[in-house]
Protein backbone atom coordinates (compact mmCIF):
# COMPACT_ATOMS: atom_id res chain seq x y z
CA UNK A 1 0.00 0.00 0.00
CA UNK A 2 1.00 3.57 -1.23
CA UNK A 3 1.86 5.91 1.53
CA UNK A 4 1.19 9.30 1.53
CA UNK A 5 3.19 10.93 -1.69
CA UNK A 6 4.87 14.28 -2.25
CA UNK A 7 6.29 16.18 -5.29
CA UNK A 8 8.82 17.05 -5.71
CA UNK A 9 11.28 16.00 -3.32
CA UNK A 10 13.01 19.05 -4.15
CA UNK A 11 12.45 22.50 -5.45
CA UNK A 12 15.35 25.56 -5.69
CA UNK A 13 13.19 28.45 -6.72
CA UNK A 14 14.49 31.81 -7.19
CA UNK A 15 12.89 34.58 -5.30
CA UNK A 16 10.13 36.20 -5.84
CA UNK A 17 8.74 33.39 -8.24
CA UNK A 18 5.37 30.89 -7.23
CA UNK A 19 5.75 27.76 -6.49
CA UNK A 20 3.16 24.75 -6.10
CA UNK A 21 4.24 21.57 -3.65
CA UNK A 22 1.61 18.94 -4.11
CA UNK A 23 0.53 15.65 -2.08
CA UNK A 24 -1.17 12.85 -2.32
CA UNK A 25 -2.76 11.50 0.81
CA UNK A 26 -3.32 7.68 1.67
CA UNK A 27 -6.13 6.45 0.35
CA UNK A 28 -9.27 6.94 2.45
CA UNK A 29 -8.00 8.98 4.70
CA UNK A 30 -10.08 11.92 5.67
CA UNK A 31 -7.78 14.45 7.46
CA UNK A 32 -4.82 15.71 5.21
CA UNK A 33 -2.40 18.71 6.83
CA UNK A 34 0.21 20.60 5.81
CA UNK A 35 3.65 21.70 8.42
CA UNK A 36 6.75 23.35 7.77
CA UNK A 37 10.25 22.54 9.41
CA UNK A 38 12.58 24.99 8.91
CA UNK A 39 16.12 23.56 9.69
CA UNK A 40 16.92 22.32 12.93
CA UNK A 41 13.30 23.13 14.06
CA UNK A 42 9.83 22.07 14.88
CA UNK A 43 7.26 21.39 13.12
CA UNK A 44 5.14 24.72 12.59
CA UNK A 45 1.17 23.86 11.36
CA UNK A 46 0.39 25.71 8.06
CA UNK A 47 -3.32 24.34 7.24
CA UNK A 48 -5.84 21.10 7.38
CA UNK A 49 -8.10 19.83 5.82
CA UNK A 50 -11.02 17.48 6.96
CA UNK A 51 -13.55 16.00 4.68
CA UNK A 52 -15.93 18.86 2.93
CA UNK A 53 -15.63 21.02 5.89
CA UNK A 54 -13.74 24.55 5.02
CA UNK A 55 -10.37 24.39 6.23
CA UNK A 56 -8.52 25.26 9.51
CA UNK A 57 -5.93 28.00 7.57
CA UNK A 58 -5.06 29.34 10.92
CA UNK A 59 -1.22 28.42 10.80
CA UNK A 60 -0.44 30.30 6.98
CA UNK A 61 1.73 32.68 8.15
CA UNK A 62 0.80 35.21 4.92
CA UNK A 63 -1.88 35.76 2.26
CA UNK A 64 1.35 34.44 0.14
CA UNK A 65 0.63 30.95 1.01
CA UNK A 66 -2.63 29.16 -0.13
CA UNK A 67 -3.91 25.15 -0.52
CA UNK A 68 -6.78 23.44 -2.02
CA UNK A 69 -7.81 19.67 -1.87
CA UNK A 70 -9.35 18.33 -4.82
CA UNK A 71 -12.18 15.75 -4.58
CA UNK A 72 -11.16 15.18 -1.00
CA UNK A 73 -7.92 13.78 -2.01
CA UNK A 74 -4.92 15.39 -3.81
CA UNK A 75 -3.86 18.93 -1.91
CA UNK A 76 -1.71 21.59 -3.45
CA UNK A 77 0.32 24.66 -1.51
CA UNK A 78 0.68 27.33 -3.77
CA UNK A 79 3.80 29.97 -2.41
CA UNK A 80 3.45 33.35 -4.41
CA UNK A 81 6.52 35.56 -4.87
CA UNK A 82 8.63 33.06 -2.55
CA UNK A 83 10.68 35.20 -0.01
CA UNK A 84 14.25 33.76 1.60
CA UNK A 85 12.67 33.22 4.76
CA UNK A 86 9.81 30.32 2.58
CA UNK A 87 13.29 27.92 2.36
CA UNK A 88 12.19 25.03 4.46
CA UNK A 89 10.85 21.62 4.37
CA UNK A 90 7.03 21.66 4.01
CA UNK A 91 5.54 18.11 5.12
CA UNK A 92 2.24 16.80 4.19
CA UNK A 93 0.67 14.25 6.80
CA UNK A 94 -3.04 12.33 6.28
CA UNK A 95 -4.65 10.59 9.25
CA UNK A 96 -8.05 8.53 9.30
CA UNK A 97 -10.92 10.95 11.38
CA UNK A 98 -9.07 10.56 15.04
CA UNK A 99 -6.38 8.78 15.12
CA UNK A 100 -2.19 8.32 13.77
CA UNK A 101 -0.83 10.91 11.04
CA UNK A 102 1.09 9.68 8.72
CA UNK A 103 3.55 11.58 7.11
CA UNK A 104 4.98 12.28 3.27
CA UNK A 105 9.20 12.56 2.73
CA UNK A 106 8.80 16.37 1.81
CA UNK A 107 9.11 18.33 -0.16
CA UNK A 108 12.74 20.43 0.91
CA UNK A 109 12.16 24.14 -1.19
CA UNK A 110 14.97 26.40 -1.48
CA UNK A 111 14.74 30.19 -2.52
CA UNK A 112 18.04 31.69 -3.46
CA UNK B 1 -5.08 27.16 21.65
CA UNK B 2 -2.94 24.31 22.89
CA UNK B 3 0.42 24.91 23.87
CA UNK B 4 2.77 21.94 24.09
CA UNK B 5 6.30 22.21 26.07
CA UNK B 6 8.65 19.35 25.64
CA UNK B 7 12.16 18.73 27.54
CA UNK B 8 14.97 18.57 27.14
CA UNK B 9 16.10 19.61 23.82
CA UNK B 10 18.92 17.88 23.17
CA UNK B 11 19.87 14.45 25.72
CA UNK B 12 23.29 12.51 25.11
CA UNK B 13 22.91 8.79 26.78
CA UNK B 14 25.38 6.15 26.89
CA UNK B 15 24.37 2.90 25.16
CA UNK B 16 22.50 0.79 27.19
CA UNK B 17 20.70 3.90 29.82
CA UNK B 18 17.73 4.68 29.78
CA UNK B 19 16.46 7.57 28.10
CA UNK B 20 13.73 10.05 29.48
CA UNK B 21 11.36 13.07 27.89
CA UNK B 22 8.89 15.06 29.06
CA UNK B 23 6.26 17.12 27.56
CA UNK B 24 3.35 19.28 29.16
CA UNK B 25 0.42 20.57 27.28
CA UNK B 26 -2.03 23.39 28.64
CA UNK B 27 -5.79 22.37 26.96
CA UNK B 28 -7.14 20.18 29.38
CA UNK B 29 -9.09 18.76 27.01
CA UNK B 30 -6.91 17.35 25.25
CA UNK B 31 -7.23 13.70 25.06
CA UNK B 32 -4.92 11.90 22.40
CA UNK B 33 -1.10 11.79 22.91
CA UNK B 34 1.77 10.19 19.88
CA UNK B 35 4.73 10.65 19.72
CA UNK B 36 6.89 10.76 16.77
CA UNK B 37 10.59 9.86 15.51
CA UNK B 38 12.49 11.74 12.99
CA UNK B 39 15.90 10.70 12.00
CA UNK B 40 18.03 12.21 10.13
CA UNK B 41 16.62 13.61 6.78
CA UNK B 42 13.62 11.43 6.79
CA UNK B 43 9.75 11.78 8.20
CA UNK B 44 8.52 11.89 10.97
CA UNK B 45 6.56 8.39 12.29
CA UNK B 46 4.94 7.65 14.92
CA UNK B 47 5.94 5.38 17.68
CA UNK B 48 4.18 5.29 20.31
CA UNK B 49 0.27 7.01 21.05
CA UNK B 50 -1.51 6.76 24.34
CA UNK B 51 -4.94 8.05 25.03
CA UNK B 52 -6.50 9.60 28.01
CA UNK B 53 -7.91 6.59 29.55
CA UNK B 54 -5.44 5.23 30.62
CA UNK B 55 -1.92 6.11 32.38
CA UNK B 56 0.79 3.85 30.56
CA UNK B 57 1.33 2.11 27.78
CA UNK B 58 4.47 -0.16 26.66
CA UNK B 59 5.68 -1.34 23.70
CA UNK B 60 8.93 -3.54 24.17
CA UNK B 61 11.70 -0.34 25.09
CA UNK B 62 9.43 2.07 24.66
CA UNK B 63 6.78 3.25 27.36
CA UNK B 64 4.66 6.54 27.47
CA UNK B 65 3.28 7.62 30.28
CA UNK B 66 0.23 10.04 31.62
CA UNK B 67 -0.69 12.44 33.89
CA UNK B 68 -3.79 13.77 33.14
CA UNK B 69 -4.06 15.77 36.38
CA UNK B 70 -0.70 17.62 35.85
CA UNK B 71 -1.15 17.88 31.82
CA UNK B 72 2.02 16.16 31.25
CA UNK B 73 3.61 13.06 29.55
CA UNK B 74 6.93 10.95 29.20
CA UNK B 75 8.41 9.17 26.75
CA UNK B 76 10.51 6.42 28.46
CA UNK B 77 13.50 4.45 26.37
CA UNK B 78 14.98 1.84 28.22
CA UNK B 79 18.16 -0.22 27.08
CA UNK B 80 18.82 2.47 24.28
CA UNK B 81 20.60 1.40 21.23
CA UNK B 82 22.49 3.94 18.63
CA UNK B 83 19.63 3.44 16.22
CA UNK B 84 17.38 5.01 18.99
CA UNK B 85 19.58 8.32 17.72
CA UNK B 86 16.78 10.87 16.07
CA UNK B 87 15.04 13.77 17.15
CA UNK B 88 11.58 13.12 19.21
CA UNK B 89 8.17 15.02 18.95
CA UNK B 90 5.31 14.60 21.22
CA UNK B 91 2.18 16.10 19.89
CA UNK B 92 -1.26 16.94 21.52
CA UNK B 93 -4.40 18.05 19.41
CA UNK B 94 -6.45 20.71 21.53
CA UNK B 95 -9.51 19.28 22.59
CA UNK B 96 -11.96 19.20 19.92
CA UNK B 97 -9.17 19.36 17.12
CA UNK B 98 -7.90 16.49 15.56
CA UNK B 99 -4.39 19.25 14.73
CA UNK B 100 -1.74 18.13 16.01
CA UNK B 101 0.27 20.96 18.21
CA UNK B 102 3.76 19.32 18.39
CA UNK B 103 6.23 20.11 20.77
CA UNK B 104 9.97 21.18 19.39
CA UNK B 105 11.16 18.38 19.78
CA UNK B 106 14.32 16.72 21.29
CA UNK B 107 17.73 15.56 20.08
CA UNK B 108 18.08 12.05 21.58
CA UNK B 109 22.40 11.14 21.12
CA UNK B 110 22.98 7.21 22.30
CA UNK B 111 26.42 6.77 22.22
CA UNK B 112 27.79 3.28 21.33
Amino acid sequence: GAGVSQSPSNKVTEKGKDVELRCDPISGHTALYWYRQSLGQGLEFLIYFQGNSAPDKSGLPSDRFSAERTGGSVSTLTIQRTQQEDSAVYLCASSPEVGEAFFGQGTRLTVV
Amino acid sequence: GENVEQHPSTLSVQEGDSAVIKCTYSDSASNYFPWYKQELGKRPQLIIDIRSNVGEKKDQRIAVTLNKTAKHFSLHITETQPEDSAVYFCAAPPGGSYIPTFGRGTSLIVHP
